[in-house]
């Protein structure tokens, strides 16, 4: 049973770019959550999908975007990114269906450098 | 922002000794979480407490709640040096599973 993967794995841009992220949720999985770990602190919630529609949102700018494709997958997107973008992207799968509560399951992160 | 904060923020014991962490949050909740992170890496899920419960147990570890004071407790028992890395509690709060964070504990358990 795979669980939550992430590509790429590292990722350096320059001020300015754009980048894609990506998540396979776990099988069986319907719901991915975004999350933004800066260095030393805790994970940031960004935003969730689930039936292909954001359904909650964090404290983020409209420069994060995302998309949930029919097979549950996921990007994030960023636009102009700044220095402060620079960080551990997390992405969770769970399954909205279930009790509120559901465990959450993390991937391994996509670390991306801002220059 | 942080809905927690974790205390302490760092914590270094002896292999076999008890480690305790302490949580505290803000609001109202529905179940809090514990994570464990390895060298900022993806986050493990350990154990899930609801509001309702007070107390609960899994292998090595002990979590408690109490939600008058806002605050939760995890205890891991015998530690083991496998067992360094950050953990970082976090809330539930309304539906959909969104999950706030608290700043982390990083604990060091030495041989």
């Amino acid at each position: 049973d795979a669980g939550v993967t992430q590509s790429p794995t590292h990722l350096i841009k320059t001020r300015g770019q754009q980048v894609t992220l990506r998540c396979s949720p776990k099988s069986g999985h319907d719901t991915v959550s975004w999350y933004q770990q800066a260095l030393g602190q805790g994970p940031q919630f960004i935003f969730q999908y689930y039936e292909e529609e954001e359904r909650q949102r964090g404290n983020f700018p409209d420069r994060f975007s995302g998309h949930q494709f029919p097979n549950y997958s996921s990007e994030l997107n960023v636009n102009a990114l700044l220095l402060g973008d620079s960080a551990l992207y997390l992405c969770a799968s769970s399954l909205v269906a279930g009790a509120v509560g559901e465990t959450q399951y993390f991937g391994p992160g996509t670390r991306l450098l801002v220059l | 922002s942080q809905q927690g904060e974790e205390d302490p923020q760092a914590l270094s014991i002896q292999e076999g000794e008890n480690a305790t962490m302490n949580c505290s949050y803000k609001t109202s909740i529905n179940n809090l979480q514990w994570y464990r992170q390895n060298s900022g890496r993806g986050l493990v899920h350990l154990i899930l407490i609801r509001s309702n419960e007070r107390e609960k147990h899994s292998g090595r570890l002990r979590v408690t709640l109490d939600t008058s004071k806002k605050s939760s407790s995890l205890l891991i028992t015998a530690s083991r040096a496998a067992d360094t890395a950050s953990y970082f509690c976090a809330t539930g709060t309304g539906g959909g599973n969104k999950l706030t964070f608290g700043t982390g504990t990083q604990l060091k358990v030495e041989l």
